[in-house]
């Protein structure tokens, strides 16, 4: 079965310091991992995905994130938190066809930046 | 031009009503979604579409019905609207591929008094 769960339902950083957003799935099969953002009013976007091949993984923003198997984590992290970033991110596991391909989100973090 | 259109954006409306939401796709995706956003931002999956064809129907009350014309259209008709039913719903598609993202529509706010 596929799930994700994120650490800390609300996050409060700094403008200029390190974001790290933190995200732990459980997967039956090797997973595809997505970060999505959602700015207010607005729909999801996706931020950055891992398929296979590399484990860090660079997406929009100056946003990364690493797919670390034997912690089965996928955590999003930036390096200098701006007050544009502040937003409610979402990370996402994507199951196989027995599971009609569905996506399953985490109960989403919202990010605070504070100037 | 927009990827994934829904429409209208807000919808306000009275206990008891019927309404529906349109939804559509330019992007040529085999799969559509409909989610369902509670005022906490939690995201759950309603139904999905492959092809025209039901491919997940998660516990929803049947008043909920989506109807999928064609593969770019994924409506969502509600019947006897209840409080409970206020929240934001989101259109989406993606391609079938396992590592296919999925792109959103912007929303639709639906609000029962």
């Amino acid at each position: 079965a596929q799930s994700v769960t994120q650490l800390g339902s609300h996050v409060s950083v700094s403008e200029g310091a390190l974001v790290l957003l933190r995200c732990n799935y459980s997967s039956s099969v090797p997973p595809y991992l997505f970060w999505y953002v959602q700015y207010p009013n607005q729909g999801l976007q996706l931020l950055l995905k891992y398929t296979t091949g590399a484990t860090l993984v660079k997406g929009i923003n100056g946003f990364e994130a690493e797919f670390k198997k034997s912690e089965t984590s996928f955590h999003l992290t930036k390096p200098s938190a701006h007050m544009s970033d502040a937003a409610e991110y979402f990370c996402a596991v994507r199951g196989g066809r027995h599971t009609g391909n569905q996506f399953y989100f985490g109960t989403g973090t919202s990010l605070t930046v504070i100037p | 031009d927009t990827a994934v259109s829904q429409t209208p954006k807000y919808l306000v409306t009275q206990m008891g009503n019927d309404k529906s939401i349109k939804c559509e796709q330019n992007l040529g995706h085999d799969t559509m979604y409909w989610y369902k956003q509670d005022s906490k931002k939690f995201l759950k999956i309603m139904f999905s579409y492959n092809n025209k064809e039901l491919i997940i129907n998660e516990t929803v009350p049947n008043r909920f019905s989506p109807k999928s014309p064609d593969k770019a259209h994924l409506n969502l008709h509600i019947n006897s609207l209840e409080l409970g039913d206020s929240a934001v719903y989101f259109c989406a598609s993606s391609p079938t591929g396992g590592g296919e993202k999925l792109f959103f529509g912007s929303g639709t706010q639906l609000s029962v008094l």
